[in-house]
């Protein structure tokens, strides 16, 4: 069955710092690929999407190429702000199933 | 679209009493989720309806768990009867049919079962 595997968490970092945070799956087929956010006390949020191989989804200053060859769709920013605090989900999505990873905190300090 | 909507927000309940979660989708989207998040497990999907039809319930945890779509706009997820192994957020999601279109979430329900 698919299956979307992130690093362990929390990830800490200093502001401005940069970030990645790796995802890989495994699927059959060619799905498309999602990140998404979690701030506290609410629900995901769509953050970027990825729909073949070579794209790269961007949005808030994050980045994400889908890469077929190595299953690999790692999220990446260049300078990450106190705001940027929260659960990271990467995703697949074959069919109409969304199947999620387990999430990664990411914490920012001042 | 004031997008998916849950009610109620928080509910705390005493073990071996009935709980139902209700959720309205963003209108037009024929697919809708119920996912479970805990600590422990993460995000968990529970089933997943498409045109109001169940299509995979395999994530329900037990027979003490059913979900409902009557209609487009409206489904439930109930427990009965709760155990306090049930505390968790549970969060509605749905999409556009189709392999590219994103899931929209609603805001959760925290469930508390003593």
């Amino acid at each position: 069955g698919n299956s979307v595997t992130q690093m362990e968490g929390p990830v800490t970092l200093s502001e401005e710092a940069f970030l990645t945070i790796n995802c890989t799956y495994t699927a059959t087929g060619y799905p498309s690929l999602f990140w998404y956010v979690q701030y506290p006390g609410e629900g995901l949020q769509l953050l970027l999407k990825a729909t073949k191989a070579d794209d790269k989804g961007s949005n808030k200053g994050f980045e994400a190429t889908y890469r077929k060859e190595t299953t690999s769709f790692h999220l990446e920013k260049g300078s990450v702000q106190v705001s940027d605090s929260a659960v990271y989900f990467c995703a697949l999505k074959q069919g109409n199933m969304l199947t999620f990873g387990g999430g990664t905190r990411l914490m920012v300090k001042p | 679209d004031a997008g998916v909507i849950q009610s109620p927000r928080h509910e705390v309940t005493e073990m071996g009493q009935e709980v139902t979660l209700r959720c309205k989708p963003i209108s037009g989207h024929n697919s809708l989720f119920w996912y479970r998040q805990t600590m422990m497990r993460g995000l968990e999907l529970l089933i997943y309806f498409n045109n109001n039809v169940p299509i995979d319930d395999s994530g329900m945890p037990e027979d003490r768990f059913s979900a409902k779509m009557p209609n487009a706009s409206f489904s439930t997820l109930k427990i009965q009867p709760s155990e306090p192994r049930d505390s968790a957020v549970y969060f509605c999601a749905s999409s556009l049919e189709g392999l590219t279109t994103e899931a929209f979430f609603g805001q959760g329900t925290r469930l508390t079962v003593v």
